[in-house]
């Protein structure tokens, strides 16, 4: 069964401190790779899609790599307006539906 | 087109009664699906349909659960005789075959409590 095992499960910052987020998957079939941010209480929303190893991809503070068998998402600099929950899903060739990890909580402190 | 919009935000309910969500996508996505997410927990997969048709279901769904989209575009979810368990936030998103490097597009949820 596909799988998405998300680390650490809380993270906490000081306003500029960089760090990385691990996102593990088994998949069979890798049809995407899916970084979200999820704020409290609202929906997820989208950040980045990752579909081979070895692609990045890069929005202001964040970037996001691929290998066969983890993503990561790394925060530059980050500022308090990036504490949120970060989810990592994938999606395989087994049907349409998402595996969502369990999330990291980010908290940058000021 | 503002995005997915969910209905209603809150729902507070009693052990045994009925409950229905809506959720009505961006107008041109054709695929719609439903997830739920407890405390702590990622979004897990509940049902999908593309326009009218519900394609694929989850073991989670059990037979308390529905769900419909009349013509493509709204959909409902109801649970019957709800229990604690259920008590969670349902999630619905949409996208097109096109939208895919931009996953799913969610609405902010339903919040449920059953007391």
């Amino acid at each position: 069964e596909d799988q998405v095992t998300q680390s650490p499960e809380a993270l906490r910052l000081q306003e500029g401190e960089s760090s990385s987020l691990n996102c593990s998957y088994t998949v069979s079939g890798l049809r995407g790779l899916f970084w979200y941010r999820q704020d409290p209480g609202k929906g997820p929303e989208f950040l980045f899609t990752l579909y081979s190893a070895g692609e990045e991809k890069e929005k202001e503070r964040l970037k996001a790599t691929l290998t066969k068998k983890e993503s990561f998402l790394h925060i530059t600099a980050p500022k308090p307006e990036d504490s949120a929950t970060y989810l990592c899903a994938v999606r395989g060739n087994t049907g349409n539906q998402f595996y969502f990890g369990t999330g990291t909580s980010l908290t940058v402190i000021p | 087109d503002t995005g997915v919009s969910q209905n209603p935000r809150h729902k507070i309910t009693k052990r045994g009664q009925n409950v229905t969500f809506r959720c009505d996508p961006i107008s041109e996505h054709n695929r719609l699906y439903w997830y739920r997410q407890t405390l702590g927990q990622g979004p897990e997969f509940l049902t999908y349909f593309q326009n009218e048709a519900q394609l694929e279901k989850s073991r989670l769904l059990s037979d308390r659960f529905s769900a419909e989209r009349p013509k493509g575009s709204f959909s409902t979810l109801e649970i019957q005789r709800t229990e604690q368990g259920d008590s969670a936030m349902y999630l619905c998103a949409s996208r097109t075959e096109s939208s895919g490097a931009y996953g799913y597009t969610f609405g902010s949820g339903t919040r449920l409590t059953v007391v």
